[in-house]
């Protein structure tokens, strides 16, 4: 069965530093997303991406963040410097049909 | 705007009884709902969906929830809790339809199952 994979599972960065989380989702899906689960708290919007552009974004997804499919298979979510606040779970989503989602497992993010 | 609720953030069922987890939403347009389960340290995975088709939705692992308009809920059942049921579980409604698909969560349940 298709899945949405993301690497790495777990990176660690100190505050300041660039990171850059990827995502393979679904071959034949168009649409793609990034959550964020900070911990103990609930998973929440960061930003939609669909034909090659920010389709939505939320208040959290500011400068710091963009988003990128450099080729036809990855997706990244890079944040430009890092903040102590920028640790949680990320998990990317992909979808063929607006409705139903389909997450990675996530990247657990640690600034120290 | 759409909103979830989840009613409880902490249940607690012996292994063998009933599970009741449960679901309120808000939207301005015909919702679709999902809920999702996270094991610890696990990624989410889709227990099942309502898409504007049959109101009572059958997922996987034993897992049930009827898709009630009048009451504007989506509560989760099961007829016998198992110890691997233990987890946290999320409400979602999407807005498609609306003009935004984003997912919009709750903020879970965590399930605690008794031997």
């Amino acid at each position: 069965e298709p899945e949405v994979t993301q690497t790495p599972s777990h990176q660690v960065t100190q505050m300041g530093q660039e990171v850059i989380l990827r995502c393979v989702p679904i071959s034949n899906h168009l649409y793609f997303y990034w959550y964020r689960q900070i911990l103990g708290q609930k998973v929440e919007f960061l930003v939609s991406f669909y034909n090659n552009e920010i389709s939505e974004k939320s208040e959290i997804f500011d400068d710091q963040f963009s988003v990128e499919r450099p080729d036809g298979s990855n997706f990244t979510l890079k944040i430009r410097s890092t903040k102590l606040e920028d640790s949680a779970m990320y998990f990317c989503a992909s979808s063929g049909d607006l409705y139903e989602q389909y997450f990675g497992p996530g990247t657990r993010l640690t600034v120290t | 705007a759409q909103s979830v609720t989840q009613l409880d953030s902490h249940v607690s069922v012996s292994e063998g009884t009933p599970v009741l987890l449960r679901c309120n939403y808000s939207s301005s347009y015909s919702p679709s709902l999902f809920w999702y389960v996270q094991h610890p340290n696990k990624g989410l995975q889709l227990l099942l969906k309502y898409t504007s088709a049959a109101t009572l939705v059958k997922g996987i692992n034993g897992f049930e929830a009827e898709f009630k308009k009048s009451e504007t809920s989506f509560h989760l059942t099961k007829p016998s809790a198992h110890m691997s049921d233990a987890a946290e579980y999320f409400c979602v409604v999407s807005g498609a339809g609306s003009g935004t698909y984003k997912y919009i969560f709750g903020t879970g349940t965590r399930l605690k199952v008794l031997a």
